[in-house]
């Protein structure tokens, strides 16, 4: 079992709609939580970051942890088509070192 | 967040030969990793560049094939030696930034044909 699972997709959403991209894991350490969006050919810029459970809200986006379920979320609402990229999870924790886990991402195509 | 800059940001190589990546940062910062998106693929880390000492590598990767150099704060090298196809990826330079969260540059895009 991967210590972090994403759907890989691809999502396709039409424009306005909310999009929901989640990821759970399974080591209970982790204690910051982000999530990166990836456009094609660029690297990975940091959207959304959080420490332990609760919301953080950011604009459009929302990010929410529930580390009693091991399930993290990015809602993103009102999208646009600008939003159509992959986006990443990652965990880290501090197990004598840190040790951050990214999952798959999941591939969005919000349509016009 | 730091500003960070790779060059190349790409290039097509021959294979057998190496390349030397090059990652440059705004400021002074105390972490700075190397990773490897393969095509489709998350992101892996490769090692963990030390500032005056020898970089610590993830299990699979070794000094011989990705030599690296962090010889002050801002800066830092990533060489992918005797490549083949197979080494056809992304090199992304990060660091650690507040809140222990990580940052990329843009990433350094690598054919080898």
């Amino acid at each position: 079992q991967k210590e972090v699972e994403q759907d890989p997709g691809p999502l396709s959403v039409p424009e306005g709609a909310i999009v929901s991209l989640n990821c759970t894991y399974s080591n209970s350490a982790f204690q910051y939580f982000m999530w990166y969006r990836q456009y094609s050919r660029k690297g990975p810029e940091l959207l959304m970051y959080t420490y332990s459970s609760g919301n953080k809200e950011d604009g459009r986006f929302t990010a929410q942890v529930d580390k009693s379920s091991k399930y993290i979320s990015l809602f993103i609402r009102d999208s646009q088509p600008s939003d159509s990229a992959t986006y990443l999870c990652a965990m880290r924790a501090y197990t004598g070192g840190f040790k951050t886990i990214f999952g798959a991402g999941t591939r969005l195509f919000v349509k016009a | 967040s730091a500003v960070i800059s790779q060059k190349p940001s790409r290039d097509i190589c021959q294979r057998g030969t190496s390349l030397t990546i090059q990652c440059q940062v705004d400021s002074q910062v105390t972490m700075m990793f190397w990773y490897r998106q393969q095509p489709g693929q998350s992101l892996t880390l490769i090692a963990t560049a030390n500032q005056g000492s020898e970089a610590t590598y993830e299990s699979g990767f070794v000094i011989d094939k990705f030599p690296i150099s962090r010889p002050n704060l801002t800066f830092s090298t990533l060489t992918v030696s005797n490549m083949s196809p197979e080494d056809s990826s992304i090199y992304l330079c990060s660091v650690l930034g507040s809140g222990n969260t990580i940052y990329f540059g843009e990433g350094s895009w690598l054919t080898v044909v």
